[in-house]
C-alpha cells in the first residue's frame, strides 16, 4: 500500500466549470477525510466518512460542494460552478477510527 | 468545539540552535494533540501526537512535545535543528469522549520555521 492517493496533483478551470477529484485511502482505513487549505492557513474540515456513510460535513460545504464514498474505498469530491474562491489546495486523509491521519499529497486548484 | 491558536506565524533560527513552536488549544471535552509537518506543495506528515499517558511524546525527526492540561497547551521543542527541518508546521486537536474520538481534526493557522545556515 502507498498511502492516500490523490488525483489529480493539480487543475486549473474556468469560472462556472464543475471540477471533481478522486481519493483513494489506505485499504484498511474505514474513516475518510476532505480538508481544504487557502494559502497561509491551516487546514479547514470540509467532510468525513466512515465507511460509505457521510457522518460530518462543514457549514463550509455549500450546496455546490457532494462528496461520495460509494463503497466505502475511493471517495469523489465535486464542486459545481466553481468560483474563484474555491482556489485553494484539497487534502484527502484517512484513519482507521481515532488515532492520527495520513494526508495525500492534496489536489491544488485554480479557478480563473 | 474545539480551537487552536499556534502563537507564532514565523520562527526563524540557526542551524544547531534549540527551537521551540507554541501551540494553546481550547475545548470543552477531552483532547487527543497533533502535531503536523507540511512541506512546500506535499500533504502533511504527523510529527507526533498525544492521546493518553505521559504528557512527554517524542516523535519523528527529534521533535518532542509536552502536553500541558492546566495551560491548555502543546509546545512542539526540537533541542537542535537542521536546514531539512526547513518548513510549515501545524498543530492540530481531536475532541473525544470517553475515548471515542470524534473525527474531525481542528487546525491551527501554522507556524513556518526557518532554519538558516
Amino acid at each position: 500500500d502507498t498511502g492516500v492517493s490523490q488525483n489529480p496533483r493539480h487543475k486549473i478551470t474556468k469560472r462556472g466549470q464543475n471540477v471533481t477529484f478522486r481519493c483513494d485511502p489506505i485499504s484498511e482505513h474505514n474513516r475518510l477525510y476532505w480538508y481544504r487549505q487557502t494559502l497561509g492557513q491551516g487546514p479547514e474540515f470540509l467532510t468525513y466518512f466512515q465507511n460509505e456513510a457521510q457522518l460530518e460535513k462543514s457549514r463550509l460545504l455549500s450546496d455546490r460542494f457532494s462528496a461520495e464514498r460509494p463503497k466505502g474505498s475511493f471517495s469523489t469530491l465535486e464542486i459545481q460552478r466553481t468560483e474563484q474562491g474555491d482556489s485553494a489546495m484539497y487534502l484527502c486523509a484517512s484513519s482507521l477510527s481515532g488515532g492520527g491521519y495520513t494526508f495525500g499529497s492534496g489536489t491544488r486548484l485554480t479557478v480563473v | 468545539a474545539q480551537s487552536v491558536t499556534q502563537l507564532d506565524s514565523q520562527v526563524p533560527v540557526f542551524e544547531e540552535a534549540p527551537v521551540e513552536l507554541r501551540c494553546n488549544y481550547s475545548s470543552s471535552v477531552s483532547v487527543y494533540l497533533f502535531w503536523y509537518v507540511q512541506y512546500p506543495n506535499q500533504g502533511l506528515q504527523l510529527l507526533l501526537k498525544y492521546l493518553s499517558g505521559s504528557t512527554l511524546v517524542k516523535g519523528i525527526n527529534g521533535f518532542e512535545a509536552e502536553f500541558n492540561k492546566s495551560q491548555t497547551s502543546f509546545h512542539l521543542r526540537k533541542p537542535s535543528v537542521h536546514i531539512s527541518d526547513t518548513a510549515e508546521y501545524f498543530c492540530a486537536v481531536m475532541g473525544n469522549a470517553g475515548g471515542t474520538s470524534y473525527g474531525k481534526l481542528t487546525f491551527g493557522q501554522g507556524t513556518i520555521l526557518t532554519v538558516h545556515p
